[in-house]
């Protein structure tokens, strides 16, 4: 089974800062893992994702991703926030194969709150 | 890209009454349908996983005989909250699979649902 932890609830930024939100994930078997967003009473967005190949993934909005395979850690940042990133942000894992049948596990979610 | 429509997105029902939720993918077939619910502030807790034309699978603590899903076709997957009490007030969101699309699925935009 797999496990994702990201370590910070809140995360207060002001805006045009850079920000990075954290995430560990804990799994016996290599893992895919995801970036998503959600706004306010709404789905979630998928802002990017890691398969394999480069450990730097871009996604979308400005974000980017490291998955950093001996500390587990899949870490999203962005340069430059703007008041329209305020959202909630969920890292996900999910183990590979089976395509489309298997579930993803998710984080507890951090809150960024960008204030001007 | 990908859609997931999914409604109502926000419901209001007497303690005792059903509620029946849609998602339909638009564009795509679903072959599998992940149902989530999501307590405020709070990650997303699987429910259950559906595949097309099967049984769903329920996770472990889920009253399947309180969660109906039914998955009759490619595009169509329903949870009815059966005899609802305010304890199954929460936000319910769906996602769909697919091979086409496998390592990143589509969400709903998630339904409200508020029993009185």
């Amino acid at each position: 089974a797999q496990s994702v932890t990201q370590l910070d609830s809140q995360v207060p930024v002001f805006e045009e800062a850079p920000v990075e939100l954290r995430c560990n994930y804990s799994s016996s078997v290599s893992v895919y893992l995801f970036w998503y967003v959600q706004y306010p009473n709404q789905g979630l967005q998928l802002l990017l994702k890691y398969l394999s190949g480069s450990t730097l993934v871009k996604g979308i909005n400005g974000f980017e991703a490291e998955f950093n395979k001996s500390q587990t850690s899949f870490h999203l940042r962005k340069p430059s926030v703007h008041i329209s990133d305020t959202a909630e942000y969920f890292c996900a894992v999910r183990t590979p194969g089976d395509m489309g049948r298997r579930a993803l596990t998710f984080g507890s979610g951090t809150r960024l709150q960008v204030q001007p | 890209g990908a859609v997931v429509s999914q409604h109502p997105s926000r419901v209001i029902c007497k303690s005792g009454t059903s509620v029946k939720i849609e998602c339909r993918s638009l564009d795509f077939q679903a072959t599998t349908m992940f149902w989530y619910r999501q307590f405020p502030k709070k990650s997303l807790m699987l429910m259950a996983t559906s595949n097309e034309g099967s049984k769903a699978t329920y996770e472990q603590g889920v009253e399947k005989d309180k969660f109906l899903i039914n998955h009759a076709s490619l595009t169509l997957s329903t949870l009815t909250v059966t005899s609802a009490h305010p304890e199954d007030s929460s936000f319910y969101i769906c996602s769909a699979g697919t091979r086409s699309q496998g390592y990143g699925y589509t969400f709903g935009s998630g339904t409200r649902l508020t029993v009185v």
